[in-house]
C-alpha cells in the first residue's frame, strides 16, 4: 500500500504563495487519486481539490479556484499543492489525501493520509 | 455542493456507553451501479491525520474495531460506537465522496464523560 511523505513546515507572508509536496512510495503512482485536504487551528476539515495523475485530470474546490493549482510528476511519484495570495485565514495543516483510482469522476474515500504540513502565514 | 450537517458538535458518554453522531448531507449520495451510498466516516485524534472507520455508508474499513457501526442511506447517516473506549476520544467526521468536489461535516467531538 501507498505511502504518502510530505514537505516541511512553512512560514509565509501574507501575499505569496506556498508549495506543499507530497512523496508517495510503496504503490504504483498511476493507480491511485490524490486529494489536498486543509485544517486550519481548531477547525473541521476542507477539501481543496484534487488529481489522477494517470489522466492529469484536476478538480478544485470552488471556493479556491483560481489561488489553487495541484500538480504531479509522475517520474517522482510527488504530488504539489500551490496556494497562492496567502492570508492568514491560510494558516492550516495541510493534508495531503489518497485512495485507488475507481475508473469514475468521484474519488473513493481517503484510506492513506500523509503526516500534514503546517503553513504559517504571518508578517 | 453538497452541504453535510453533523449533529451533535461534541457529546460527553460514559465508559461502555453508546454514542451516536448524525450526519445529514443536502443531497441523496446514493451511488446508482451499486445502490450505496457515497458515505463515509473518520477518526481525528490530536496531531493526527484522520483515519478511515467506514465506507458506503456502513463498511468497516479493514482494522477498525466492530464496535463502529455505520448507518444509514440517501441523505441520513449514522455513526454508532456502541460501548465507548478511552481511546475513542477524537473528533468524528463524515464525508460525502458523491460528487468530484467531495466535502465533510463540521466534526463532533467525543469525550468522556
Amino acid at each position: 500500500q501507498v505511502q504518502l511523505v510530505q514537505s516541511g513546515a512553512e512560514v509565509k507572508k501574507p501575499g505569496s504563495s506556498v508549495k506543499v509536496s507530497c512523496k508517495a512510495s510503496g504503490g504504483p503512482f498511476s493507480n491511485y487519486v490524490f486529494n489536498w485536504v486543509r485544517q486550519a487551528p481548531g477547525q473541521g476539515l476542507e477539501w481543496m481539490g484534487g488529481i489522477i495523475p494517470i489522466f492529469g485530470t484536476k478538480n478544485y474546490a470552488q471556493r479556491f479556484q483560481g489561488r489553487v493549482t495541484i500538480s504531479a510528476a509522475t517520474s517522482s511519484s510527488t504530488v504539489y499543492m500551490e496556494l497562492s495570495s496567502l492570508t492568514s485565514e491560510d494558516t492550516a495543516v495541510y493534508f495531503c489525501a489518497s485512495s485507488l483510482y475507481n475508473g469514475y469522476d468521484s474519488p473513493d474515500p481517503f484510506d492513506i493520509w500523509g503526516q500534514g504540513t503546517m503553513v504559517t502565514v504571518s508578517s | 455542493d453538497i452541504v453535510l450537517t453533523q449533529s451533535p458538535d461534541s457529546l460527553a458518554v460514559s465508559l461502555g456507553e453508546r454514542a451516536t453522531i448524525n450526519c445529514k448531507s443536502s443531497r441523496n449520495v446514493l451511488f446508482g451501479s451499486n445502490s450505496k451510498s457515497n458515505l463515509a466516516w473518520y477518526q481525528q485524534k490530536p496531531g493526527q491525520p484522520p483515519k478511515l472507520l467506514v465506507y458506503w455508508a456502513s463498511t468497516r474499513e479493514s482494522g477498525v474495531p466492530d464496535r463502529f457501526t455505520g448507518g444509514g442511506s440517501g441523505t441520513d447517516f449514522t455513526l454508532t460506537i456502541s460501548s465507548l473506549q478511552p481511546e475513542d476520544v477524537a473528533v468524528y467526521y463524515c464525508q460525502q465522496y458523491f460528487s468530484p468536489s467531495v466535502s465533510f461535516g463540521g466534526g463532533t467531538r467525543v469525550e468522556i464523560k
